[in-house]
């Protein structure tokens, strides 16, 4: 199994610029999450989806972030206008009938 | 007050060590217990995956749970340089429809040759 893939792994911008992040989860899993890291606040988690369906999207800091999971194999987290920040990694986690999350390998955003 | 709460260190320890990291939490809900190693600029990895109270073994690694205490430990035999990471302790209530975990801050551990 491939894992979870995100994509890009690496992302600098300019403030007020659109970023788009990736994730395609484990096949089978039916969850997915995206989370924030960074050094002050830690592992935060933004939103996450049963089934394609968001649950949870009390972590989205503001209006600035949406996130979609338009089928069981693809999502995206968007961030517009981005804001200096933001800057962090973001990660992609998935799971199968809310067991045990795995992760990806993350983005790191950098927004200039 | 945090529902999980663990020492976000750092602990550094010599080669060879026996080492203990922990967590504890005040939801009783919690049911499902975790423990997931991060490297430096990787994303974090399961170690560890356990629903009882009671022990759990996989090589060098031991995940220990009391849920009347609240309490999780992950004990790192012969501990290897190799070891060297942040450990967070994660928790859930297990729903079949998915639900969030809740982590504990990470516990930065680094192992001296």
């Amino acid at each position: 199994d491939a894992g979870v893939i995100q994509s890009p792994r690496h992302e600098v911008t300019e403030m007020g610029q659109e970023v788009t992040l990736r994730c395609k989860p484990i096949s089978g899993h039916n969850s997915l999450f995206w989370y924030r890291q960074t050094m002050m606040r830690g592992l935060e988690l933004l939103i996450y989806f049963n089934n394609n369906v968001p649950i949870d999207d009390s972590g989205m800091p503001e209006d600035r972030f949406s996130a979609k999971m338009p089928n069981a194999s693809f999502s995206t987290l968007k961030i517009q206008p981005s804001e200096p920040r933001d800057s962090a990694v973001y990660f992609c986690a998935s799971s199968h009938r809310g067991e045990t999350q795995y992760f990806g390998p993350g983005t790191r955003l950098l927004v200039l | 007050q945090k529902e999980v709460e663990q020492d976000p260190g750092p602990l550094s320890v010599p080669e060879g060590a026996i080492v203990s990291l922990n967590c504890t939490y005040s939801n009783s809900a919690f049911q499902y217990f975790m423990w997931y190693r991060q490297y430096s600029r990787k994303g974090p990895e399961l170690l560890m995956y356990t629903y009882s109270s009671g022990n759990k073994e996989d090589g060098r690694f031991t995940a220990q749970v009391d849920k009347s205490s609240k309490y999780i430990s992950l004990f790192i035999r012969d501990s290897q340089p190799s070891d060297s990471a942040t450990y967070l302790c994660a928790m859930n209530r297990h729903e079949t429809s998915g639900s969030r975990l809740t982590f504990g801050e990470g516990t930065q551990l680094t192992v001296n040759p």
